[in-house]
């Protein structure tokens, strides 16, 4: 079985500039949530959306913004990049909206120059 | 301020030794998870803690929900260089729909 993919694996980017981040979660799930990982720290709570919509939005800017589509996939965008949007960012999905678990992927590492 | 406090933050031991990792917040949490992450890889969920004062094995791995669902800790008995890693606490507050991480603790575990 598949787990929790992501895509890209890294990305190099420049400041000023927006970045789309994708994720698929395991089939059946339907709630997938984003996180922000900074070296050495644990992640921090972007969003969380189940069934399509938004069920919980952590402290992130607006330049923050994230969707869910019918199939349960979804895309994390940033725009107008700073050098401390550099980071490891978390896609982790489950069978509910409840949080009970989560399956993480390996993450995009994205790097803002 | 980080919601969940984690101790120590980092921690180099020999193999065969025991540690205790401890997560502590000021906030009720309707039930608390363990996570422990590699390099390079995401979090990889370890147990979930729901009752308070639920004790829970896996293996050498033990973990304890405090009483008030306040805290929780993680022991490992005679520990590997396979457990070394960054293991996370983590948990749902009681209302919201927010999702935390503790501060981390880093695990060496010494050949």
């Amino acid at each position: 079985d598949a787990g929790v993919t992501q895509s890209p694996t890294h990305l190099i980017k420049t400041r000023g500039q927006h970045v789309t981040l994708r994720c698929s979660p395991i089939s059946g799930h339907k709630s997938v949530s984003w996180y922000q990982q900074v070296l050495g720290q644990g992640p921090q709570f972007i969003f969380q959306y189940y069934e399509k919509e938004e069920r919980g939005r952590g402290n992130f800017p607006d330049r923050f913004s994230a969707r869910q589509f019918p199939n349960y996939s979804s895309e994390l965008n940033v725009n107008a990049l700073l050098l401390g949007d550099s980071a490891l960012y978390l896609c982790a999905s489950s069978l509910q909206k409840g949080n009970y678990g989560y399956t993480f992927g390996s993450g995009t590492r994205l790097t803002v120059v | 301020t980080q919601l969940l406090e984690q101790s120590p933050q980092f921690l180099s031991i020999q193999e065969g030794e025991n540690l205790t990792v401890y997560c502590n917040s000021s906030s009720v949490f309707s039930s608390l998870q363990w996570y422990r992450q590699e390099p390079g890889e995401g979090p990889v969920l370890l147990v979930t803690v729901v009752t308070g004062g639920e004790v829970k094995k896996l293996k050498r791995l033990t973990f304890q929900f405090g009483d008030a669902r306040k805290d929780s800790s993680l022991h490992i008995t005679a520990a590997q260089p396979g457990d070394t890693g960054l293991y996370l606490c983590a948990g749902p507050q009681n209302t919201g729909n927010q999702f935390y991480f503790g501060t981390g603790t880093s695990l060496t575990v010494i050949p």
